[in-house]
């Protein structure tokens, strides 16, 4: 069974930093795309970045673009988030997506999520 | 950006009855188009993609449409566990984006 377990979310200031993390299990962890979708309250999902499944092509929402950073680690089957300069409209459940192909496809598997405040 | 836009944003339907719920975009997709259903407090499922493939596990009343900036997603009998949110998503272009969903609720 596929399984994607995110962890690091919290509470926090603006301005703050925070790295999220998302542990995938029962797949080949390098053979697919990953990304990250958002889904503030009281809104619909929002795709915030993604990463191809060697790591060599990411890209990026320009709500979060310079401020964002997502990475891999195939060796610990494991996908990153690091976010700096946090605001408030960053506030949201933070889910962890596997993609169908190595390059990109539809949204196939999602984590279960982990929030994040960034509240003054 | 391609726009995503659904209709309607609420479809009141009874169970046993068919539901048809559209999507157009901005601009072409090709057939890149999936198809997202929600419930309270659970992450999205993936439904369909590729406008018309139905991913692991779901059932065969779930059925999509379309090409280029058209896309319908039809459930021919509801059952009560298909009352939630839908989403239809582009994956073409970056950045990748989603319509303002469809809420399926009981008549």
């Amino acid at each position: 069974e596929v399984q994607l377990l995110e962890s690091g979310g919290g509470l926090l200031q603006p301005g703050g930093s925070l790295r999220l993390s998302c542990a995938a299990s029962g797949i080949t962890f390098s053979n697919y795309a990953m990304c990250w979708v958002r889904r503030a309250p009281g809104t619909g999902p929002e795709w915030v970045s993604s990463i191809s499944n060697s790591g060599d092509t990411t890209a990026y929402a320009d709500s979060v673009k310079g401020r964002f950073t997502i990475s891999r680690d195939n060796s610990k089957n494991t996908l990153y988030l690091q976010m700096n300069s946090l605001r408030v409209d960053d506030t949201a459940v933070y889910y962890c997506v596997k993609r169908v192909t190595a390059r990109g496809g539809a949204f196939e598997i999602w984590g279960q999520g982990t929030m994040v405040t960034v509240s003054a | 950006e391609i726009m995503m836009t659904q209709s309607p944003a609420t479809l009141s339907v009874s169970p046993g009855e068919r539901a048809t719920l559209s999507c157009w975009a901005s601009q072409s997709v090709s057939s890149n188009l999936g198809w997202y259903q929600q419930k309270p407090g659970q992450a999205p499922r993936l439904l369909i993609y590729g406008t018309s493939t139905r991913a692991t596990g779901i059932p065969a009343r779930f059925s999509g449409g379309g090409s280029g900036t058209e896309f319908t997603l039809t459930i021919s009998s509801l059952q009560s566990e298909d009352f939630a949110v839908y989403y239809c998503q582009q994956y073409d272009k970056w950045p990748l984006t989603f319509g303002g969903g469809t809420k399926v609720e009981i008549k």
